[in-house]
């Protein structure tokens, strides 16, 4: 079954417009949580969230994670069209056998029109 | 210098053949990483691969095989290629056990096409 659960799966709004993303996650021994932009190749790191109520800010782009309801959201705020790209969830968690593992949403792909 | 490099970038090949997929990480990271990527952008995680341990998704069929020569390395041989392979394949690395967390850094990714 999914572990980590993105919404929605696609999205196409206005330049200028703001975008809210979700994640819901649900994994034992739970690490982090973090957030990548995917354009044309391999996925660009955006933020790491360990510590629920605490907001990480990048420019436009903000994330919080709540993990008392384990799930964690993506702001994006005046939007632009370079802002487009599949945005991927991932929870860092620890399995059974002690291994870490990385588990990723299935992005939500974000197109910004102008 | 490139954190995580993957070799070939693009890889046609026909269904039957055996190929392989090299990954090597300069970060001095203990755990690597291999993921598919299907047409609709789904990373879908393989294996995940420490110094001391192979995790494996149990949905990956046995054709697919990583080898780690070292902890830099973590190569993936495909035996027998079927056109459902046929997808882009990212090497991944990460050092979670130390004091600060730290992101996976990706490599570019390496596009099969089965033909």
């Amino acid at each position: 079954e999914d572990k980590v659960v993105q919404s929605p799966l696609s999205l196409v709004v206005h330049e200028g417009d703001t975008v809210t993303l979700n994640c819901s996650y649900e994994v034992t021994n739970f690490r982090s949580l973090l957030w990548y932009k995917q354009e044309k190749k391999a996925p660009t790191f955006l933020f790491m969230l360990t510590s629920s109520g605490i907001e990480k800010k990048s420019g436009r782009l903000s994330s919080i994670l709540d993990k008392k309801e384990l799930f964690s959201i993506l702001n994006i705020t005046a939007t632009q069209t370079g802002d487009s790209a599949v945005y991927l969830c991932g929870a860092g968690w620890y399995s059974g056998a002690g291994s870490y593992q990385l588990t990723f949403g299935k992005g939500t792909k974000l197109s910004v029109i102008p | 210098d490139t954190a995580v490099s993957q070799t070939p970038k693009y890889l046609v090949t026909q269904m039957g053949n055996d190929k392989s997929i090299k990954c090597e990480q300069n970060l001095g990271h203990d755990t690597m990483y291999w993921y598919k990527q299907d047409s609709k952008k789904f990373l879908k995680i393989m294996f995940s691969y420490n110094n001391k341990e192979l995790i494996i998704n149990e949905t990956v069929p046995n054709r697919f095989s990583p080898k780690s020569p070292d902890k830099a390395h973590l190569n993936l041989h495909i035996n027998s290629l079927e056109l459902g392979d046929s997808a882009v394949y990212f090497c991944a690395s990460s050092q979670p056990r130390t004091a600060m967390n730290t992101e996976a850094f990706f490599g570019q990714g390496t596009r099969l096409t089965v033909v």
